[in-house]
């Protein structure tokens, strides 16, 4: 079975310009997150969604960055402009959605922002 | 708020040896807890969860988690360690249990085996 994919794998992009990050769960699964790994503050959640609703945005750092999930089985995160400090790895995780369901984790997209 | 304390940001052990990672979290209710590795240029893999029950919980690879809510304490161990098990150990502490809310992590434990 696929798991949770993401795309693209690598992004290198200027400072300024629009990235476009995207994730496709595993089929079934009604839950969607968004997470940000960085070395100074590690793993963050940044926005979840439950059947394609965004339930809590809090962790989105600033209005540059905004999510979307138009069906069950995409979403995109989306940073604009782009700055230097975007640079991390996001990844996306997906799961059935209820109490005691795994979280599983895509490969990650590790953005450079120059 | 909800937090995760991993103390050694890194921890060097022989092949062959027992292994211990420690975390520590912050949570005013039951918690829901979760050890997840991550290999190089890889996503998260879970290892193994606590929910309720049994304080001591097996995963997988031979690993297993001691829940003490004295300590506010779930560490990880395992009675020999492989040098395929190099890698990063994320714990992390969720609100439901991780399938409709999001975790908050630790910041991590670098493993090194060393031959």
């Amino acid at each position: 079975d696929a798991g949770v994919i993401q795309s693209p794998r690598h992004e290198v992009t200027e400072m300024g310009q629009e990235v476009t990050l995207r994730c496709k769960p595993i089929s079934g699964h009604n839950s969607l997150f968004w997470y940000r790994q960085t070395m100074m503050r590690g793993l963050e959640l940044l926005i979840y969604f439950n059947n394609n609703v965004p339930i809590d945005d809090s962790g989105m750092p600033e209005d540059r960055f905004s999510a979307k999930m138009p069906n069950a089985s995409f979403s995109t995160l989306k940073i604009q402009p782009s700055e230097p400090r975007d640079s991390a790895v996001y990844f996306c995780a997906s799961s059935l959605g209820q109490v005691g369901n795994e979280q599983f984790f895509g490969p990650g997209t590790r953005l450079t922002v120059l | 708020a909800q937090s995760v304390t991993q103390p050694d940001i890194h921890i060097t052990v022989s092949e062959g040896a027992s292994l211990e990672l420690r975390c520590n979290y912050s949570y005013g209710a039951t918690p829901y807890l979760f050890w997840y590795v991550q290999s190089p240029g890889q996503g998260l893999q879970l290892l193994l969860k606590y929910f309720s029950g049994d304080t001591l919980v097996q995963g997988i690879k031979g690993f297993e988690a001691e829940f003490k809510r004295s300590q506010s304490s779930f560490n990880l161990r395992k009675p020999s360690v492989h040098w395929s098990d190099a890698a990063e150990y994320f714990c992390a502490v969720g609100l439901s249990g991780g399938g409709a809310d999001g975790l908050t992590f630790g910041k991590g434990t670098h493993l090194i085996i060393q031959p």
